[in-house]
């Protein structure tokens, strides 16, 4: 069965600092890999996603994240955060076999201080 | 475009009783529609796949007759909580996929269920 790995479960950053959320899943088949994130008291927005080709993609407000196939990682990044990206972040992975069913990671709690 | 509604956004409940979560897509036709739930500060557990005109496909541990699901039109799907105990309070959020698109979701806006 799939499943997805967040190991950070609480970042707190200052502002201007860069940002990596790790993400692990396991799966020996095709994947595709998202990234969604959830603001306070707002629902849940695709940040990013990769289904094939370039490995390093961009996705909205400056975040990008890298699909490293060895590793089975896809670890979120952003050089310079914000205080508007407080928010919980969620690493997702959908399996080419389960059709669109996607799992979620546990999610990881951003904090940024202004 | 690709926008999700759910309603009501809030509900309490007696224990006992039953409600039932309504999730739209409104600008766009969705055969499949996923229903999850979440726990506070923890992620999306995904309850069951609702497929449009047949029955829903239920994860596992999930009772499939406490958590009915309907979905009867390519726009419309429904969650029926029966028999609501203190122990289903919990925020309920569905995500549609666009007809012949497959891998997408967009997801509602949850809806917080109370059971007192």
């Amino acid at each position: 069965a799939q499943s997805v790995s967040q190991h950070n479960h609480h970042v707190i950053l200052s502002e201007a600092a860069s940002l990596e959320l790790g993400c692990n899943y396991s799966y020996g088949g095709t994947v595709n890999l998202f990234w969604y994130v959830q603001y306070p008291g707002q629902h849940l927005q695709l940040l990013l996603k990769y289904f094939s080709g370039d490995p390093l993609v961009k996705g909205i407000k400056g975040f990008e994240a890298e699909f490293i196939k060895s590793k089975f990682s896809f670890n979120l990044r952003k050089p310079s955060v914000q205080w508007s990206d407080t928010a919980e972040y969620f690493c997702a992975v959908n399996a080419y076999s389960s059709a669109s069913k996607i799992i979620f990671g546990s999610g990881t709690r951003l904090s940024i201080r202004p | 475009g690709a926008v999700v509604s759910q309603h009501p956004s809030r509900v309490i409940c007696k224990s006992g009783t039953s409600v039932k979560i309504e999730c739209r897509s409104l600008d766009f036709q969705a055969t499949t529609m996923f229903w999850y739930r979440q726990f506070p500060k923890q992620s999306l557990m995904l309850m069951a796949t609702s497929n449009e005109g047949s029955k829903a496909t239920y994860e596992q541990g999930v009772e499939k007759d406490k958590f009915l699901i309907n979905h009867a039109s390519l726009t419309l799907s429904t969650l029926t909580v029966t028999s609501a105990h203190p122990e289903d309070s919990s925020f309920y959020i569905c995500s549609a996929n666009p007809s012949g698109v497959t891998y997408e979701q967009y997801f509602g806006p949850g809806t917080r269920l109370t059971v007192t």
